[in-house]
């Protein structure tokens, strides 16, 4: 199984902060990659696609990248609604697997 | 607008048996295959296992293999989650969610609590 190792497990960060989340890959999977947002009791919303591509109405903000077989996560300037946890999943081989999730809160 | 909605979940007793459903709507679902991922109380997400689009094929995680039987009725836009001889592990919530090259759209999820 591919693992994805996500880091940091948690993260507090202050408004109009630049916040990045990254993802390690334990091998090769190419940009079959993508990013989730999960608020408190809600179910989670797809944020980026295919390593870097915005999902339909996420903000210009987000933005995601990729080195090698790490990816990352972007949040340029911080706002209260981007709390919540943050999971990358990787859909290149099944078992698809999640990261264990970064828990970001406002500082 | 696409909309997943689950059902079926419960209280159910260790070895029993339980089976979820998830109605879509607001797309063509015969088009997509579509999976189930759950989610245990305060930890990640766990790939359950998908169905393609007309339900001749089936991929399950290895965690649930055997145990757990994923189908589809396209007449009635419903993907369906069979789970037996369910253990304490099983607990969470479990989402159904379309497959649209990753994971588009999710359910509000169900919750199903294993416990005697």
């Amino acid at each position: 199984d591919i693992q994805m190792t996500q880091s940091p497990a948690s993260l507090s960060a202050s408004l109009e902060e630049i916040v990045t989340i990254t993802c390690q890959a334990s091998q090769d999977i190419g940009n079959y990659l993508s990013w989730y947002q999960q608020k408190p009791g809600k179910s989670p919303q797809l944020l980026i696609h295919s390593a870097t591509s915005l999902a339909d109405g996420v903000p210009s903000r987000f933005s995601g990248s990729r080195s090698g077989t790490q990816y990352s996560l972007k949040i340029n300037r911080l706002q209260v609604e981007d709390t919540g946890i943050y999971y990358c999943l990787q859909h290149y081989s099944a078992p698809w697997t999640f990261g264990g999730g970064t828990k970001l809160e406002l500082k | 607008e696409v909309q997943l909605v689950e059902s079926g979940g419960s209280l159910v007793q260790p070895g029993g048996s339980l089976k979820l459903s998830c109605v879509a709507s607001g797309f063509t679902f015969s088009n997509y295959w579509m999976d189930w991922v759950r989610q245990t109380p305060g930890k990640s997400l766990e790939w359950i296992g998908e169905i393609n689009t007309d339900g001749s094929k089936t991929n399950y995680a290895p965690s649930i293999k055997d145990r757990f039987t994923i189908s589809r009725d396209n007449a009635k836009s419903t993907l369906y989650l069979q789970m037996s001889n369910v253990k304490s592990d099983d607990t969470a919530i479990y989402y159904c969610t379309r497959l649209g090259g990753y994971f588009d759209y999710w359910g509000q999820g169900v919750m199903v609590t294993v416990s005697s």
